[in-house]
């Protein structure tokens, strides 16, 4: 079956640093991949997918990026944090059974900037 | 682009049943999704129900919609403490090929 895996589970970084936030699929070949942003209180905001090995699409401006060096791994980095950074970033995949196009979460990654 | 709107707050006692509305935007939206977050953790999916079914019961869940007034809504009977959360509606529109979630509606259950 197919598993999604994110780390690290929570974070605290100050202002500034960097950020590299990973995601890991198994039990699937060639998955969509997302990652969404929630802040406090609020909905999913969708911030990149990606459709293949170095293929990423940005959906909003900001001070993040992604990559995704292999088929089944994303990474969300920044070069330096700012405060509006913080929230609760949630990887997912897409099945693609039929034409579903289900996304499945990962459990998420908790980023507290200081 | 899509637009989901949901209301962000229901309390309904334990054992009552619960209704949380959904509306959207788009009529080409194909696949309509409802997801549940627990406190801390990630998103999980409850069910979802293509457009061209006005209804989907999965136990204690039913799921309506009505494509003319495009409003989804999630039914949970003899709601219990454990189904407390956050519950986002999610539309897949096909035209933009992207899932638009909307704001969440947080499912409080008294005793």
């Amino acid at each position: 079956s197919q598993t999604i895996h994110q780390w690290p589970a929570t974070l605290v970084q100050p202002v500034g640093s960097p950020l590299s936030l990973e995601c890991t699929v198994e039990g699937t070949s060639n998955p969509n991949l997302y990652w969404y942003r929630q802040a406090a209180g609020r909905g999913l905001q969708l911030l990149f997918y990606s459709v293949g090995i170095g293929q990423i699409s940005s959906e909003v401006p900001q001070n993040l990026s992604a990559s995704r060096p292999q088929d089944r791994q994303f990474i969300l980095s920044s070069k330096k944090l700012l405060l509006s950074d913080s929230g609760f970033y949630l990887c997912a995949w897409v099945d693609r059974t039929g034409f579903q196009e289900t996304q499945y979460f990962g459990p998420g990654t908790r980023l507290l900037v200081l | 682009g899509e637009d989901v709107e949901q209301s962000l707050f229901l309390s309904v006692r334990e054992g009552d049943s619960s209704v949380i509305n959904c509306t959207y935007t788009d009529s080409s939206s194909t696949y309509l999704y409802w997801y549940k977050q627990e406190p801390g953790a990630g998103l999980q999916l409850l069910t979802y129900i293509f457009s061209n079914m006005d209804m989907k019961q999965d136990q204690r869940l039913t799921v309506l919609l009505n494509k003319k007034d495009k409003h989804l809504s999630l039914r949970i009977a003899d709601t219990q403490t454990g189904d407390s959360a956050i519950y986002f509606c999610a539309v897949y529109t096909g035209t933009a090929s992207k899932l638009t979630f909307g704001t969440g509606t947080r499912l409080q259950v008294t005793l």
